[in-house]
């Protein structure tokens, strides 16, 4: 298994435009989530999906849109870049949204994203 | 979600054993205690977690006092490949989406 991937690993965007985030998981786990992480920071939630076709927004959701069309892939999409959300983004995974013991999450290498 | 309380960084010797602290005094009965780390760069890494039995695995070791307010984490032989941060996490056992939520965790320096 390649576990969870991201692409690109870094990426460098002016203000206003927009891209996104690719993240993907071959473990056929039901819930998927998107971090951020700012430098000296834990990680904040930014979006979560449960299975596909759902999502639900996290603790800083706003500036980002996600969709869950199959379950092994999670986009995350800027929509108008902000020098505030540069930060490096993680996406993680794991098998139940149950939150039962087994629960553990597998993180993505990351993807470095500098808005100037 | 419980919050959660660590030192910002601790330093450890080579070989030694590396014993980092967390007070999680509002946890509560359906709440386990997880803790990840994340070495320079990359995603957080899952250790260990546990209810209220001391747990151990190839990795570590977790210990969690009988009033589960607080609990350590050992890492019996530290290495310098061990040099991170760790965090500890408290979340809900069921119920709830798979959310987890990440302090400043600790930096641990490992050094020869």
């Amino acid at each position: 298994n390649a576990g969870v991937t991201q692409t690109p690993k870094f990426q460098v965007l002016k203000t206003g435009q927009s891209m996104t985030l690719q993240c993907a998981q071959d473990m056929n786990h039901e819930y998927m989530s998107w971090y951020r992480q700012d430098p000296g920071m834990g990680l904040r939630l930014i979006h979560y999906s449960v299975g596909a076709g759902i999502t639900d927004q996290g603790e800083v959701p706003n500036g980002y849109n996600v969709s869950r069309s199959t379950t092994e892939d999670f986009p995350l999409r800027l929509l108008s870049a902000a020098p505030s959300q540069t930060s490096v983004y993680f996406c993680a995974s794991s098998y139940s949204v149950r939150g039962d013991s087994t629960d553990t999450q597998y993180f993505g290498p990351g993807t470095r994203l500098t808005v100037l | 979600d419980a919050k959660t309380t660590q030192p910002p960084s601790m330093d450890c010797a080579e070989g030694r054993a590396a014993n980092l602290p967390c007070n999680h005094s509002t946890i509560s009965g359906n709440e386990y205690v997880y803790w990840y780390r994340q070495i320079h760069s990359q995603g957080p890494q899952y250790i260990i977690h546990g209810l209220k039995n001391n747990e151990t695995n190839e990795m570590a070791s977790l210990i969690i006092t009988e009033d589960r307010k607080s609990s350590t984490l050992i890492l019996p032989h530290a290495t310098l490949r061990d040099t991170a941060v760790y965090y500890c996490i408290v979340r809900p056992r069921s119920g709830t989406a798979s959310k987890l939520t990440f302090g400043t965790g600790t930096r641990l320096q490992v050094t020869l």
